[in-house]
């Protein structure tokens, strides 16, 4: 299985910060990898999918990029309404898997 | 707008076997492989497996000897059976879409919570 190892595991800044969450996969995935969001008691909602490209409708203060099998999401200046778990999933081989998640509050 | 749907019963006894129903409306089955994933009680996400209109399958290795996945294209509907369940089962199911040649995940259900206790 490829291991996805996500950190941190928590974070707290303030609004406004510039916030960075990693994953970083245990052997390559090309850019088979998604990030998504999720609020207290409701399913994930998909940010980011091939590591850099914008889900439609998600604020541009969300951002992807890769480099090798290092992968970061980036929120440029964070709102109150970003606070929630943030989780990686890879695709490129089956079985699928997440990353540990990084719980993200102000 | 595709709307997946989710239900099944809640509260389980060990060794009986888990039934949740994914319904999906504003779409068609076909074109996507249907997911199942499912996250213990704060804890992280947890892939089982998907299945297409066909009825072909990828499962998780750890749950391949339990788990079953249907597929009903009369009725739109996906299945998910697990049987001989354990307290370690306990979590909030979830069926998620992948749409085919894209990136998954783009719509999933509201999540069933399913709890194993004697």
């Amino acid at each position: 299985d490829i291991q996805m190892t996500q950190f941190p595991s928590s974070l707290s800044a303030s609004v406004g910060d510039r916030v960075t969450i990693t994953c970083r996969a245990s052997q390559g995935i090309r850019n088979d990898l998604g990030w998504f969001q999720q609020k207290p008691g409701k399913a994930p909602e998909r940010l980011i999918y091939a590591a850099s490209n914008l889900q439609s409708g998600v604020p541009s203060r969300f951002s992807g990029s890769e480099s090798g099998t290092e992968f970061t999401l980036t929120i440029s200046s964070l709102q109150p309404e970003d606070v929630a778990t943030y989780y990686c999933l890879q695709h490129h081989a089956y079985p699928l898997t997440f990353g540990g998640g990084t719980k993200v509050e102000i | 707008q595709v709307q997946l749907q989710q239900w099944g019963a809640g509260l389980l006894v060990p060794s009986e076997t888990l039934s949740l129903t994914c319904a999906v409306s504003g779409g068609s089955l076909s074109g996507y492989y249907w997911n199942w994933i499912r996250q213990p009680p704060g804890k992280g996400l947890e892939w089982i497996g998907e299945i297409n209109q066909s009825g072909i399958t990828n499962y998780n290795p750890s749950l391949k000897s339990r788990v079953a996945l249907l597929v009903d294209t009369s009725q739109n509907q996906v299945f998910l059976r697990l049987r001989s369940v354990t307290a370690a089962d306990t979590a909030v199911y979830y069926c998620a879409r992948w749409p085919l040649r894209e990136d998954p995940f783009d719509s999933w259900g509201q999540g069933t919570l399913v709890t194993v206790s004697s």
